[in-house]
């Protein structure tokens, strides 16, 4: 079956420096990954989509990689924030949108 | 702009009882879908639909049933409430414009079966 792993339940960076999520797939080959941010006792948001022939997405001080032949996607926050922690969920997804657990991420002042 | 809408935004159930979550978007999505989500955990994929008329299963459909008259709505029941049942609800829709698109979310159901 289809899984979607984000490796780290939480993660601790300081503020300023630039905090790296990861995202592993396996048995998928989607067309597209997403990413959104979510906080506590909200619906996710959408940050990032980047698609299967797409190397690298950046969106302000976002930066997303897709490596299909590894079947990762990594997500980066540059100059992180304390207003950055959240929890940062990875979806796979063509008709249906499937979603990792997240990884709690923490910007420390 | 009104987006997703769902309603209620908490409900207590006893077990065994039977409820409807309403779920209506504004954007002319196609795709809705609806996921629930445990604490600290990621969302689950219930039940998905394409289209009007069109619903399908996803990761955790069991206990549960949607239908897709129209466009816009698209309720989940839930039939003889159990415990397990017991989570944050979020209905969400995507763009009609083709696939691979950003999905919108509600605000959440939070159900609690006792």
């Amino acid at each position: 079956s289809q899984k979607i792993e984000q490796n780290s339940e939480a993660l601790n960076i300081q503020e300023g420096k630039t905090a790296t999520l990861t995202c592993n797939y396996t048995n998928y080959s989607p067309a597209y990954l997403q990413w959104y941010r979510q906080d506590p006792g909200r619906g996710p948001v959408f940050l990032l989509l980047i698609r299967e022939n797409e190397k690298e997405k950046r969106k302000e001080r976002l930066k997303v990689t897709f490596d299909t032949t590894l079947k990762q996607s990594l997500f980066h926050i540059t100059a992180s924030q304390p207003a950055d922690s959240a929890t940062y969920l990875c979806a796979l997804g063509d008709d249906k949108i499937i979603f990792g657990k997240g990884t709690r991420l923490h910007i420390l002042p | 702009n009104a987006g997703v809408t769902q309603t209620p935004k908490f409900r207590i159930l006893k077990i065994g009882q039977s409820m409807t979550l309403q779920c209506t978007q504004d954007m002319n999505h196609n795709y809705m879908y609806w996921y629930r989500q445990d604490p600290g955990m990621g969302l689950k994929l219930i039940y998905y639909s394409v289209g009007a008329g069109i619903t399908d299963k996803g990761e955790v459909p069991n206990g549960y049933n949607v239908s897709r008259s129209t466009t816009e709505d698209f309720p989940l029941r839930l039939e003889l409430a159990a415990p397990s049942q017991t989570s944050v609800y979020f209905c969400a829709s995507s763009s009609p414009v083709g696939l691979n698109t950003e999905a919108f979310f509600g605000q959440g159901t939070r159900l609690t079966v006792v």
